[in-house]
Protein backbone atom coordinates (compact mmCIF):
# COMPACT_ATOMS: atom_id res chain seq x y z
CA UNK A 1 0.00 0.00 0.00
CA UNK A 2 1.15 3.60 -0.43
CA UNK A 3 3.24 5.15 2.52
CA UNK A 4 2.68 8.43 3.73
CA UNK A 5 3.14 11.17 0.59
CA UNK A 6 4.38 15.21 1.94
CA UNK A 7 4.97 17.59 -0.87
CA UNK A 8 6.80 19.61 -1.38
CA UNK A 9 10.11 17.97 -0.72
CA UNK A 10 11.90 20.49 -0.93
CA UNK A 11 11.24 24.21 0.18
CA UNK A 12 13.68 27.44 0.05
CA UNK A 13 11.60 30.62 1.57
CA UNK A 14 13.22 34.03 2.56
CA UNK A 15 12.29 35.50 6.34
CA UNK A 16 8.71 36.97 6.31
CA UNK A 17 7.43 34.80 4.29
CA UNK A 18 4.54 31.86 4.69
CA UNK A 19 4.72 28.14 3.75
CA UNK A 20 2.17 25.88 3.51
CA UNK A 21 3.00 21.98 4.01
CA UNK A 22 1.16 18.83 3.13
CA UNK A 23 0.52 15.26 4.04
CA UNK A 24 -1.74 13.03 3.12
CA UNK A 25 -1.81 10.22 5.38
CA UNK A 26 -2.05 5.56 4.41
CA UNK A 27 -5.77 5.27 3.49
CA UNK A 28 -7.72 4.78 6.37
CA UNK A 29 -5.39 6.36 8.78
CA UNK A 30 -7.37 9.26 10.64
CA UNK A 31 -4.38 10.25 12.81
CA UNK A 32 -2.62 13.00 11.70
CA UNK A 33 0.81 13.80 13.53
CA UNK A 34 3.64 16.75 12.42
CA UNK A 35 7.29 17.42 14.07
CA UNK A 36 10.17 19.59 13.44
CA UNK A 37 12.93 18.37 13.29
CA UNK A 38 16.27 20.23 13.60
CA UNK A 39 19.88 19.53 14.45
CA UNK A 40 20.13 21.22 17.55
CA UNK A 41 16.55 20.24 19.31
CA UNK A 42 15.91 17.19 17.73
CA UNK A 43 12.28 16.22 17.04
CA UNK A 44 9.55 18.26 18.51
CA UNK A 45 6.10 17.89 18.65
CA UNK A 46 3.93 20.51 16.58
CA UNK A 47 0.17 19.08 16.60
CA UNK A 48 -2.00 16.08 16.17
CA UNK A 49 -5.01 15.92 14.60
CA UNK A 50 -7.66 13.49 14.61
CA UNK A 51 -10.81 13.26 12.43
CA UNK A 52 -10.49 17.48 11.24
CA UNK A 53 -10.28 18.26 15.14
CA UNK A 54 -6.62 19.01 16.80
CA UNK A 55 -6.01 16.87 19.43
CA UNK A 56 -2.85 18.03 20.90
CA UNK A 57 -0.60 20.98 20.85
CA UNK A 58 3.27 21.29 21.26
CA UNK A 59 4.93 24.25 22.66
CA UNK A 60 5.39 26.24 19.24
CA UNK A 61 4.31 30.32 18.63
CA UNK A 62 0.90 31.08 17.10
CA UNK A 63 2.67 31.65 14.02
CA UNK A 64 2.26 27.67 13.47
CA UNK A 65 -0.96 26.37 12.41
CA UNK A 66 -2.27 23.08 10.87
CA UNK A 67 -5.50 21.54 9.82
CA UNK A 68 -6.92 18.39 8.23
CA UNK A 69 -9.40 17.94 5.91
CA UNK A 70 -11.96 15.27 5.45
CA UNK A 71 -10.41 12.92 3.34
CA UNK A 72 -7.89 13.17 6.72
CA UNK A 73 -4.97 14.91 4.08
CA UNK A 74 -3.16 17.93 6.63
CA UNK A 75 -1.37 20.88 5.80
CA UNK A 76 0.62 22.55 8.32
CA UNK A 77 1.33 26.30 7.66
CA UNK A 78 4.00 29.17 9.49
CA UNK A 79 3.74 32.54 9.03
CA UNK A 80 6.13 35.05 8.90
CA UNK A 81 9.03 32.86 8.46
CA UNK A 82 12.29 32.94 10.96
CA UNK A 83 15.87 31.51 9.62
CA UNK A 84 14.89 29.30 12.63
CA UNK A 85 12.24 27.81 11.38
CA UNK A 86 14.44 26.00 9.22
CA UNK A 87 14.17 22.33 9.35
CA UNK A 88 12.72 19.01 8.47
CA UNK A 89 9.38 18.95 8.90
CA UNK A 90 7.56 15.45 9.08
CA UNK A 91 4.11 14.25 9.68
CA UNK A 92 3.16 10.67 10.96
CA UNK A 93 -0.19 8.89 10.63
CA UNK A 94 -1.84 6.13 12.52
CA UNK A 95 -5.06 3.95 13.02
CA UNK A 96 -7.56 5.00 15.58
CA UNK A 97 -7.29 3.06 18.38
CA UNK A 98 -3.11 2.04 17.85
CA UNK A 99 -1.21 4.69 19.26
CA UNK A 100 1.30 2.60 19.41
CA UNK A 101 1.64 2.31 15.75
CA UNK A 102 2.59 5.40 13.91
CA UNK A 103 3.81 5.99 10.06
CA UNK A 104 6.09 8.85 9.26
CA UNK A 105 6.37 10.48 6.07
CA UNK A 106 10.25 11.39 4.27
CA UNK A 107 9.71 15.12 5.34
CA UNK A 108 9.32 18.18 3.81
CA UNK A 109 13.26 20.25 4.27
CA UNK A 110 12.40 23.86 4.69
CA UNK A 111 15.12 26.49 4.50
CA UNK A 112 14.87 30.05 5.18
CA UNK A 113 17.00 32.57 4.10
CA UNK B 1 7.93 16.71 32.71
CA UNK B 2 8.60 13.77 30.47
CA UNK B 3 12.07 13.26 29.00
CA UNK B 4 14.04 11.15 27.25
CA UNK B 5 17.71 10.94 27.33
CA UNK B 6 20.53 9.02 24.73
CA UNK B 7 23.74 8.80 24.36
CA UNK B 8 25.48 11.35 22.16
CA UNK B 9 27.29 10.03 19.39
CA UNK B 10 28.42 9.48 16.73
CA UNK B 11 29.40 5.45 17.35
CA UNK B 12 31.57 3.74 15.09
CA UNK B 13 32.03 0.12 14.95
CA UNK B 14 33.35 -2.77 12.60
CA UNK B 15 31.27 -4.69 11.35
CA UNK B 16 30.13 -7.69 13.58
CA UNK B 17 30.63 -5.67 16.79
CA UNK B 18 28.37 -5.67 19.64
CA UNK B 19 26.35 -2.41 19.68
CA UNK B 20 24.95 -0.88 22.83
CA UNK B 21 22.73 2.74 22.57
CA UNK B 22 22.26 3.95 25.78
CA UNK B 23 18.54 5.19 26.32
CA UNK B 24 16.93 6.86 29.95
CA UNK B 25 13.66 8.63 30.16
CA UNK B 26 11.75 10.54 32.49
CA UNK B 27 8.25 10.07 32.96
CA UNK B 28 5.02 9.92 35.13
CA UNK B 29 2.68 6.26 34.78
CA UNK B 30 4.08 4.35 32.50
CA UNK B 31 4.89 5.39 29.36
CA UNK B 32 5.15 3.00 25.59
CA UNK B 33 9.32 2.91 24.53
CA UNK B 34 10.75 3.21 21.31
CA UNK B 35 13.12 3.21 19.07
CA UNK B 36 13.25 4.69 15.44
CA UNK B 37 15.53 4.17 12.95
CA UNK B 38 16.59 7.13 10.30
CA UNK B 39 18.34 5.75 7.03
CA UNK B 40 20.29 8.14 4.90
CA UNK B 41 17.70 10.03 3.02
CA UNK B 42 14.86 8.22 4.20
CA UNK B 43 12.06 8.87 6.84
CA UNK B 44 11.67 7.57 10.37
CA UNK B 45 10.64 4.05 10.83
CA UNK B 46 9.67 1.95 14.15
CA UNK B 47 12.38 -0.26 14.78
CA UNK B 48 10.62 -1.94 18.18
CA UNK B 49 8.48 -1.04 20.57
CA UNK B 50 7.67 -2.28 24.48
CA UNK B 51 4.42 -0.84 26.24
CA UNK B 52 5.38 -2.05 29.72
CA UNK B 53 7.73 -2.87 32.28
CA UNK B 54 9.87 -6.08 31.44
CA UNK B 55 8.75 -6.25 28.29
CA UNK B 56 11.16 -7.24 25.33
CA UNK B 57 11.16 -4.93 21.81
CA UNK B 58 12.57 -7.15 19.41
CA UNK B 59 13.20 -6.83 15.57
CA UNK B 60 16.01 -7.05 12.64
CA UNK B 61 18.73 -8.56 15.64
CA UNK B 62 18.10 -5.65 17.77
CA UNK B 63 16.73 -5.41 20.93
CA UNK B 64 15.72 -3.30 23.97
CA UNK B 65 14.10 -4.21 26.98
CA UNK B 66 11.59 -1.88 29.54
CA UNK B 67 13.07 -1.65 32.41
CA UNK B 68 11.08 -0.02 34.69
CA UNK B 69 13.43 0.37 38.00
CA UNK B 70 16.32 2.04 35.95
CA UNK B 71 13.55 4.18 33.98
CA UNK B 72 15.88 2.53 30.67
CA UNK B 73 15.63 0.91 27.47
CA UNK B 74 19.13 0.60 26.24
CA UNK B 75 19.29 -1.11 22.33
CA UNK B 76 21.75 -3.43 21.91
CA UNK B 77 22.61 -5.63 18.96
CA UNK B 78 24.32 -8.85 18.48
CA UNK B 79 26.51 -8.03 15.39
CA UNK B 80 26.70 -4.90 13.28
CA UNK B 81 26.33 -5.21 9.44
CA UNK B 82 27.24 -1.56 7.49
CA UNK B 83 23.39 -1.43 6.56
CA UNK B 84 23.02 -0.69 9.76
CA UNK B 85 24.66 2.36 9.70
CA UNK B 86 21.52 5.12 10.45
CA UNK B 87 20.58 7.69 13.33
CA UNK B 88 18.91 5.55 15.98
CA UNK B 89 16.27 7.65 18.15
CA UNK B 90 14.71 6.66 21.28
CA UNK B 91 11.27 8.33 22.40
CA UNK B 92 8.10 7.81 24.46
CA UNK B 93 4.60 8.21 24.50
CA UNK B 94 2.83 9.35 27.78
CA UNK B 95 -0.47 6.66 27.73
CA UNK B 96 -2.83 8.74 28.35
CA UNK B 97 -6.08 7.92 26.18
CA UNK B 98 -5.41 8.38 22.05
CA UNK B 99 -2.78 10.77 23.21
CA UNK B 100 0.00 10.20 20.16
CA UNK B 101 2.76 12.82 21.13
CA UNK B 102 6.27 11.13 20.69
CA UNK B 103 8.84 12.81 23.08
CA UNK B 104 12.13 12.07 21.65
CA UNK B 105 15.89 11.29 22.29
CA UNK B 106 18.44 13.49 20.08
CA UNK B 107 19.26 10.44 18.42
CA UNK B 108 22.28 8.30 17.91
CA UNK B 109 24.49 8.51 14.90
CA UNK B 110 26.01 4.81 14.02
CA UNK B 111 28.57 4.07 11.64
CA UNK B 112 29.79 0.79 10.92
CA UNK B 113 32.87 -0.06 8.82
CA UNK B 114 33.57 -3.20 6.92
Amino acid sequence: KAGVTQTPRYLIKTRGQQVTLSCSPISGHRSVSWYQQTPGQGLQFLFEYFSETQRNKGNFPGRFSGRQFSNSRSEMNVSTLELGDSALYLCACGLAGSPDTQYFGPGTRLTVL
Amino acid sequence: GNSVTQMEGPVTLSEEAFLTINCTYTATGYPSLFWYVQYPGEGLQLLLKATKADDKGSNKGFEATYRKETTSFHLEKGSVQVSDSAVYFCALRWNAGNNRKLIWGLGTSLAVNP
